[in-house]
């Protein structure tokens, strides 16, 4: 059964930190790699999907990037803001399969 | 609004009670997704549909769990004699083929007393 890891669990920053969460996933039979974010209250909307090692993604603040030789990727949000303040879930699946996600990594960011 | 929406949003019931939920995909989606979310946990994926038909179960998908997907439009999932551990969050996602990202519904939350 695919298992995909989040670390940290939680996390509290300061307004304007920047800050990277992990995600860690089996690398055999790869297929595809997203990030969710899940704001109170709301449905998770996606942030990126990958699928090629190496591949780097960004939209305004956040990034990530992929290694899926070594599986894991990684999410950075650069100068945070309370609004960024939500769960990031992790997701991957090998072949055509159904994603499984992660616990998630939960951030607060104080102002 | 031409979202993922699911209905009820909150469902509070007795155990033993049966209950069903309805998720509306985004029309054009052809994969539909029902996952269950637990305090501290991540979503967990309970079953999908290509159309009509059910493609996976997970296992923890027991036999008081069913679901459907009619005309390969809306998708119904029911719990029947529900128990205190099917308490949870269950979402409904869509997407428009496999490798897409999913778009989900805001959830119907149970808590069965």
């Amino acid at each position: 059964i695919l298992n995909v890891e989040q670390s940290p669990q939680s996390l509290h920053v300061q307004e304007g930190d920047s800050t990277n969460f992990t995600c860690s996933f089996p690398s055999s039979n790869f297929y595809a790699l997203h990030w969710y974010r899940w704001e109170t209250a709301k449905s998770p909307e996606a942030l990126f999907v990958m699928t090629l090692n190496g591949d780097e993604k960004k939209k305004g603040r956040i990034s990530a990037t992929l290694n899926t030789k070594e599986g894991y990727s990684y999410l950075y949000i650069k100068g945070s803001q309370p609004e960024d303040s939500a769960t990031y879930l992790c997701a991957s699946n090998s072949g055509n399969t159904p994603l499984v996600f992660g616990k998630g990594t939960r951030l607060s960011v104080i102002a | 609004d031409t979202g993922v929406s699911q209905d009820p949003r909150h469902k509070i019931t007795k155990r033993g009670q049966n209950v069903t939920f309805r998720c509306d995909p985004i029309s054009e989606h052809n994969r539909l997704y029902w996952y269950r979310q637990t305090l501290g946990q991540g979503p967990e994926f309970l079953t999908y549909f290509q159309n009509e038909a059910q493609l996976e179960k997970s296992r923890l998908l027991s036999d008081r769990f069913s679901a459907e997907r009619p005309k390969g439009s809306f998708s119904t999932l029911e719990i029947q004699r529900t128990e205190q551990g099917d308490s949870a969050m269950y979402l409904c996602a869509s997407s428009f083929k496999g490798d897409g990202e999913l778009f989900f519904g805001e959830g119907s939350r149970l808590t069965v007393l």
